[in-house]
């Protein structure tokens, strides 16, 4: 299994929305609506964010969502601020009953 | 709520074979539907997929690790176990371990705070 696409870096000013897009295949994330996000700050553990495409755990922030369609799913960040500086990364479970990760994305708040 | 602690040994020889323990705390790791998985992020790196055990000790494999990895669980002791044989350097990462599916609920989380195990003569 290959690992999801991400793009590397996203980038944006505080107050603004940006997108982090996660790119599979149909045995993954065009398979299920089992796609998920995590949100890691240097030294610490990722931490979920989105679960099933577009579903907050509670005590997530709603500036954070999540959608998904065909083979890409996507994960927004709305009114960016300082503290969303991370590195997020996208999963999915497949149709092996595994799961895959993506490269994973800077996010920078410039 | 359900904590996760990995613990074994920071330090692994060269073709020696890495093993690490996942304690679950706060919950039954038998309980319900659960599925428990092993995750790796070499330093500066992304998240690989290692691995996963359900409750009755049917595991899944990332394909490109599946020649050396091995999953056990046991529910008496609420802890359930990762070998990967044949390390090299290639291996040095931190381990983390999670729960990834409740009741068909599926995501990783929680986390345990994670463990680094360096390959290294």
């Amino acid at each position: 299994q290959s690992a999801l696409t991400q793009p590397a870096s996203v980038s944006g000013s505080p107050g603004q929305s940006i997108t982090i897009s996660c790119t599979g295949t149909s045995s993954d994330v065009g398979a299920y609506n089992y796609v998920s996000w995590y949100q890691q700050h240097p030294g610490e553990v990722p931490k979920l964010m989105i679960y099933d495409v577009n579903k907050r755990p509670s005590g997530i922030s709603s500036r954070f969502s999540g959608s998904k369609s065909g083979n890409t799913a996507s994960l927004t960040i709305s009114g960016l601020q300082a503290e969303d500086e991370a590195d997020y990364y996208c999963s999915s479970y497949t149709i092996s009953s595994t799961w895959v990760f993506g490269g994973g994305t800077k996010v920078s708040v410039l | 709520q359900v904590q996760l602690q990995e613990s074994g040994p920071g330090l692994v020889k060269p073709s020696q074979t890495l093993s690490l323990t996942c304690t679950v705390s706060g919950g039954s790791i038998g309980s319900g539907s659960h599925h428990w998985s092993w995750i790796r992020q070499p330093a500066g790196k992304g998240l690989e997929w290692i691995g996963r055990i359900y409750t009755s000790g049917t595991t899944n494999y990332n394909p490109s690790l599946k020649s050396r990895v091995t999953l056990s669980i046991d529910t008496s002791k609420n802890q359930f176990s990762l070998k990967l044989t044949s390390v090299t350097a290639a291996d040095t990462a931190v381990y983390y371990c999670a729960r990834d599916c409740v009741d068909s609920v599926f995501r990783f989380d929680p986390w345990g705070q994670g463990t680094l195990v360096t390959v290294s003569s």
